[in-house]
């Protein structure tokens, strides 16, 4: 595609519920991150993807977050039994890889969790 | 551990003013500095890249510097207008394998008419 999509834009849930995120990259673009906003406070690594390797899981906060990335492609990041302290929008991004890390960001998902 | 951080924290400015935001960081040993820019509710969108080997690189009215010597880049916005309003962050690949992005907090800009 054209540039880094995500989906859903925003996702509002009920506390203890499970959430998925997906996250659609560049095409050609083997390295794939996630990352997380919260309000006030600064972008937060949660998880990368390079190529066919294994990912780099040591940004996500609790076990309750998991990620996997299918076919070298697109990503979905889940979060089960949802806390209110997740709530925060949820940025994906992809670059070429390698030695290129230019990033490039998806909109982002908002997720409020009441 | 690098650091970075951005000052002002915000800044709000008449049209028309060229003005400069500012980003530190404390490891010198660098591989590249990215520039973006934040939208309200929106993501990240990328503004300039300065590989470590470039002191500026230039889009439009956009001009980033970087001098990895005193761990600073700096965003100059010349002629600024309305439509500059957003918050501007910069960030730096974490050396190693993940290459994964270390954040200042950002400078929100405000550029009033």
């Amino acid at each position: 595609g054209a540039g880094v999509s995500q989906s859903p834009s925003n996702k509002v849930t009920e506390k203890g519920k499970d959430v998925e995120l997906r996250c659609d990259p560049i095409s050609g673009h083997t390295a794939l991150y996630w990352y997380r906003q919260s309000l006030g406070q600064g972008l937060e690594f949660l998880i990368y993807f390079q190529g066919n390797s294994a990912p780099d899981k040591s940004g996500l906060p609790s076990d309750r977050f998991s990620a996997e990335r299918t076919g070298g492609s697109v990503s979905t990041l889940t979060i089960q039994r949802t806390q209110q302290e997740d709530s925060a929008v949820y940025l994906c991004a992809s670059s070429l890889g390698g030695g290129n890390t230019e990033a490039f960001f998806g909109q982002g998902t908002r997720l409020t969790v009441v | 551990k690098q650091e970075v951080t951005q000052i002002p924290a915000a800044l709000s400015v008449p049209e028309g003013e060229n003005l400069v935001l500012n980003c530190s960081f404390t490891d010198s040993a660098i591989y590249n500095l990215q520039w973006f820019r934040q939208d309200p509710g929106k993501g990240l969108t990328s503004l300039l890249l300065i590989q470590s080997s470039q002191r500026e690189q230039t889009s439009g009215r956009l001009n980033a510097s970087l001098d990895k010597s005193s761990g600073r880049s700096t965003l100059y916005i010349a002629a600024s207008q309305p439509g500059d309003s957003a918050t501007y962050l910069c960030a730096v690949p974490q050396a190693g394998n993940n290459r994964k992005l270390i954040w200042g907090l950002g400078t929100s800009l405000a550029v009033n008419p």
